[in-house]
Order: structure tokens, then sequence, then C-alpha cells
């Protein structure tokens, strides 16, 4: 069974600075994705970035970036010049690839990093 | 595009009683729906996969017989949490599997079922 981990129950950083969110997982699949979703007291998830296993190449949104280290599985998240509206609950997420094989291909979460935004 | 809607959004019901939550993908087909739970403060914990037209697939732990679900169309699916207690109450939030190279899912709002 896949398990996706992040360390930091609580992360606090200045407007307009940089942090970094950690994630890692555990997987035997070779296809996979990885997500980043933001939850905020609305609980609406949302997506903030995805990226593909078999992509060497770090996914980018805008403010948002990811480092992914495969050999590692590792998945952090950097959000740069945060902003207020950051301020949220931010899941890791694995789903395996639905068609490297059988099985569902539901999302599997880390606990969530809380973000915190000091003005 | 590509939005889940959920109803209800909050419900409150006496212990022993059953309810029922609809997912609904609003503006695409989702032959593919899950189900997750989320407990104050804590991750999603994926309970099901439903699929139109065919039985869920229910994660280990998850009574199938306290949770039913039924995927009766491309855009509906439903979870019907029968003989409710206290414990049962959570926030459950549905995603639906729009088809694509990414076969990304998008999320419901959640609904906040509490069990007096």
């Amino acid at each position: 069974a896949q398990t996706v981990t992040q360390s930091q129950p609580e992360m606090s950083v200045q407007e307009a600075e940089t942090v970094t969110l950690s994630c890692t997982y555990d997987t035997s699949e070779s296809d996979y994705y990885l997500f980043w979703y933001k939850q905020p007291p609305s609980r609406q998830m949302i997506l903030v970035i995805r990226q593909e296993a078999y992509k060497q190449q770090n996914a980018t949104e805008n403010r948002f970036s990811v480092n992914f280290q495969k050999a590692a599985k590792s998945f952090s998240l950097k959000i740069s010049d945060s902003q207020l509206g950051d301020a949220a609950m931010y899941f890791c997420a694995y789903r395996r690839d639905m068609y490297s094989g059988g099985g569902a291909d539901g999302l599997t979460f880390g606990k969530g990093t809380h973000l915190i935004i000091q003005p | 595009g590509a939005v889940v809607s959920q109803h209800p959004s909050r419900v409150i019901c006496k212990s022993g009683t059953s309810v029922k939550i609809e997912c609904r993908s609003l503006d695409f087909q989702a032959t593919t729906m899950f189900w997750y739970r989320q407990f104050p403060k804590k991750s999603l914990m994926l309970m099901a996969t439903s699929n139109e037209g065919s039985k869920a697939t229910y994660e280990q732990g998850v009574e199938k017989d306290k949770f039913l679900i039924n995927h009766a169309s491309l855009t509906l699916s439903t979870l019907t949490v029968t003989s409710a207690h206290p414990e049962d109450s959570s926030f459950y939030i549905c995603s639906a599997r729009r088809q694509s190279s990414y076969n990304e899912q998008f999320f419901g709002p959640g609904t906040r079922l509490t069990v007096l």
C-alpha cells in the first residue's frame, strides 16, 4: 500500500517570504501522480500543482513549484512571495496511474500541513 | 468547467436514522466517483470508489453495509449512511474523475454530518 508522510503539522512564514512544505511517499509502482492540494477554511479542496512521475522536470504554477526527487521519494512544495490568501491546510497526495495496472486510483493523502501567513 | 456539487452541505440527524448524501458532476460525465471522509483537523481517507452501473469498491475497514453507495448515472453518486451513530459524524467529501490525459479528480464542497 502507498503511504504519504507530511512531517510538518504547522508552518509559519512572513508575508512575501518563501516557504517549503515537505512530503515523502512510499510506493512500489513506477508510474503515478503526485499532487498538492490546498484546503482553506471553506473545506473546498483546491488543486495547487500536479507532477507526473515519468517527468523529470519539476512542475511549476506561478508562485508554486515542486522539488520532485523520485529516487528519494520526496515531493516538496515551494511557495514564493507568500500571500495572506495562501493560508490554509496543504495536503500532499499520491495517485496511481490507472493505466499501469489493475486497481483503483483514489487519492492517498498525507496528514496535512497548516500554513500560517504572518502579515 | 469541471464543477462537482454535493447535497446537502450540512445535515443533522438522530442516532439510528439513515442519511443520504448526493454527489453530482454538473458539467461533465463521471464514470468513476470517490468518497472520502475527513475527521476534524485530520486528513482525507478514501472510503470507496463508485463506478457507474456496478458495485462500489470499498477500502479496507469500511463497512459496505453501513455506507451504501449507488452510482446510477454518469453524473450522480449517492452515499447513504445507514443506522447512523455519533461516531459517524464527520465531513464527507466526494470527487469525480473527468476522463482526460490526466484523469483529474474534481472535488465537491463536502457534507458535514452530525449525528445526535
